[in-house]
């Protein structure tokens, strides 16, 4: 089993709808988890962050996470072109100071 | 403010040829990460820094790799001899807290190993 899995893509969706991803991870202490945006030959870049239980909302993008079931979402809402990336979930021990990132989703929004 | 800075961009090299890749991250971060990317095995962690000091090399795939940080805003990885399977790309990172703050990523190096 990998420390951290996402739901296997390629996933598609219309423009303007709701984009899911989802991450599951398997080290119980970890604390911090990320969500990052990487564009076809580009670098990671963060678009959001999350330490607490519950939802974080930033703009059209929430992040979920449930601690207990071990377990972390990314909504992107009103989906655009421009949304068409892969996106890679990253958790991190915080004792350990290092991050275990998925093998990422690959979201395509048609127009 | 100038983001983690890696150079060359691309390097193409013949195998057994030794290879150096150079990585200044942002000024104030602490923590300094190695990573390699590829279709098959995603993004691997090979090694990072924290204060200079080296913490984890667990993820360095064999003695060919090497990293150094000799200063806060100075890294490299290098590889000797460099072979095919190393083609990849290789990112730098930095943070200011490891573990608590985002990486803020290179814009990678593309190695082709032929």
């Amino acid at each position: 089993q990998k420390e951290v899995e996402q739901n296997s893509g390629p996933l598609s969706v219309p423009e303007g709808a709701i984009a899911s991803l989802n991450c599951t991870y398997s080290d119980r202490v970890s604390q911090s988890f990320f969500w990052y945006r990487q564009y076809s030959g580009k670098s990671p870049e963060l678009i959001m962050s999350i330490y607490s239980n519950g939802d974080k909302e930033d703009g059209r993008f929430t992040a979920q996470l449930n601690k207990a079931s071990q377990y972390v979402s990314l909504l992107i809402r009103d989906s655009q072109p421009s949304d068409s990336a892969t996106y890679l979930c990253a958790v991190v021990n915080t004792n350990a100071g290092k991050s275990t990132f998925g093998d990422g989703t690959t979201l395509t929004v048609k127009p | 403010d100038a983001g983690v800075i890696q150079s060359p961009r691309h390097e193409v090299t013949e195998m057994g040829q030794e290879v150096t890749l150079r990585c200044k991250p942002i000024s104030g971060h602490n923590s300094l990460f190695w990573y390699r990317q590829t279709m098959m095995r995603g993004l691997e962690l090979l090694i990072y820094f924290n204060n200079n000091v080296p913490i984890d090399d667990s993820g360095m795939p064999e003695d060919r790799f090497s990293a150094k940080m000799p200063n806060a805003s100075f890294s490299t990885l290098k590889i000797q001899p460099s072979e095919p399977r190393d083609s990849a790309v290789y990112f730098c990172a930095s943070t200011m807290t490891a573990g608590s703050q985002p990486q803020h990523f290179g814009d990678g190096t593309r190695l082709s190993i032929l």
